[in-house]
């Protein structure tokens, strides 16, 4: 079983639609979690940390829910520039390694 | 540019040969990540170091990998005797010791025929 488990995807949504991507992770001493947003042939780069009391960055919410190992992104009135590949990452202890879901691939369309 | 950088970006190889590649971090950060990922995989750890020590290898760095970060700076990952399997992105990444958010550089993309 992977420690950080995606659906891949694709989600295929026109603009303007409200999606939502689920994350599992097993390792119950996680203590950080982020989403992850990666572009065909680039690196990831940091969307946004997750909090326990959950969070919200404009369009996007992330939330935590750590009795169940749960991690979720919610992305309202989708733009043709997010289409991407999401990666639910989490990391044991600050400073060291991250480990990453195998991504789920978000398709915007017009 | 002051993101991390990485040589090369791409990289072709015939099976057996050895590669090297080089990352050169953000210059205050003291800790530096590689990364592997395949094609429709997130990425996997492979070592890090915290300035000159390599303080953790991943068991998926079998002993054709070697990483050096010899002065603390900039980092060397050298495959031995390439093989099919070893072509991926290599991903280097770098953070202050322990703060969270790992800043990437843009890959070394080797494809071993």
């Amino acid at each position: 079983r992977k420690e950080v488990e995606q659906d891949p995807g694709p989600f295929n949504v026109p603009e303007g639609a409200t999606v939502a991507f689920n994350c599992t992770y097993s390792n119950s001493a996680s203590q950080s979690f982020f989403w992850y947003r990666q572009d065909c042939r680039k690196e990831p780069k940091l969307l946004m940390s997750v909090y326990s009391s959950g969070n919200e960055d404009g369009r996007f919410t992330a939330q935590l829910n750590r009795a169940s190992q749960y991690i979720s992104l919610l992305i309202r009135d989708s733009k043709l520039s997010d289409s991407a590949t999401y990666l639910c990452v989490v990391n044991v202890r600050a400073g060291n390694m991250l480990t990453f879901g195998g991504g789920t691939r978000l398709m915007v369309k017009p | 540019d002051t993101g991390v950088s990485q040589d090369p970006r791409h990289k072709i190889t015939k099976r057996g040969q050895n590669v090297t590649f080089r990352c050169d971090p953000i210059s205050e950060h003291n800790r530096l990540y590689w990364y592997r990922q395949t094609l429709g995989q997130g990425p996997e750890f492979l070592t890090y170091f915290q300035n000159e020590a390599q303080l953790e290898k991943s068991r998926l760095l079998s002993d054709r990998f070697s990483a050096e970060r010899p002065k603390g700076s900039f980092s060397t990952l050298e495959i031995q005797r390439t093989e099919q399997g070893d072509s991926a992105m290599y991903l280097c990444a770098s953070s202050f010791w322990s703060y969270n958010e790992q800043f990437f550089g843009p890959g070394t993309r080797l494809t071993v025929l």
